[in-house]
């Protein structure tokens, strides 16, 4: 059963540009959660996505936004890139159950913006 | 709001030893679970074990095993029998409702051979 898998692993932009980052989740899996890692925050929710709809989502700017298509993979997008953007963004599949919960996470995208 | 502490930001441990990982947490909930996540240098998070609150017995899943005391929100982890590969960033979790996980700040485990 193949995992989750996060593309990118790695990606350096500049700032002011946009990034998409992809997740795919497990196979079955209708929902997609993203997370950013960072030293000083820890690991902040961003959103999630269910059966294409974000039903869940953290407190980021606007300029952090997402999406899922049909097969449930999921992609996020951070627009005018800032220098505190700078951070490992990881995903996390599971079926969308409430219980019990389970999440299976990816190996992340570590994002540096200079 | 939940919230999730992780009071030790370094543990360390003699390889075999057994070590013990606090985390407490805060939440107006009276359903919700709570887990322990492994992250190694790969930054893959991996579940290590998983409790619900409404269950009293703790959760134990081979060498590891929690502590879990629902009146004074503490939910601790124990490592016995430390192997090298228990090295890692530990994070202490906590979800309901809501569908979002919220995250202590992460407690990283050095084994000591």
């Amino acid at each position: 059963k193949a995992g989750v898998t996060q593309t990118p692993r790695y990606l350096i932009k500049t700032r002011g540009q946009q990034v998409t980052l992809s997740c795919s989740p497990i196979s079955g899996h209708r929902s997609v959660s993203w997370y950013q890692q960072t030293p000083g925050q820890g690991l902040q929710f961003l959103f999630e996505y269910f059966s294409e709809t974000q039903r869940n989502k953290g407190n980021f700017p606007g300029r952090f936004s997402g999406r899922q298509f049909s097969n449930s993979r999921s992609e996020m997008n951070v627009s005018t890139l800032e220098l505190g953007d700078s951070a490992l963004y990881l995903c996390a599949s599971s079926s969308g159950q409430m219980a019990p919960p389970g999440y299976t996470f990816g190996s992340g995208t570590r994002l540096t913006v200079v | 709001a939940q919230t999730v502490t992780q009071s030790q930001p370094e543990m360390s441990v003699q390889e075999a030893e057994t070590v013990t990982l606090s985390c407490t947490y805060d939440t107006s909930e009276s359903d919700y679970y709570l887990f322990w996540y492994k992250q190694p240098p790969s930054r893959q998070m991996i579940l290590v074990i998983r409790q619900e609150a409404y269950k009293q017995q703790n959760a134990t899943e081979n060498r590891f095993s929690v502590n879990f005391q629902k009146a004074a929100k503490s939910f601790s982890l124990k490592i016995s029998d430390s192997q090298l590969g228990d090295a890692a960033m530990y994070f202490c979790a906590l979800i309901q409702g809501a569908q979002k996980l919220v995250f202590g700040q992460g407690t990283r485990l050095t084994i000591n051979p």
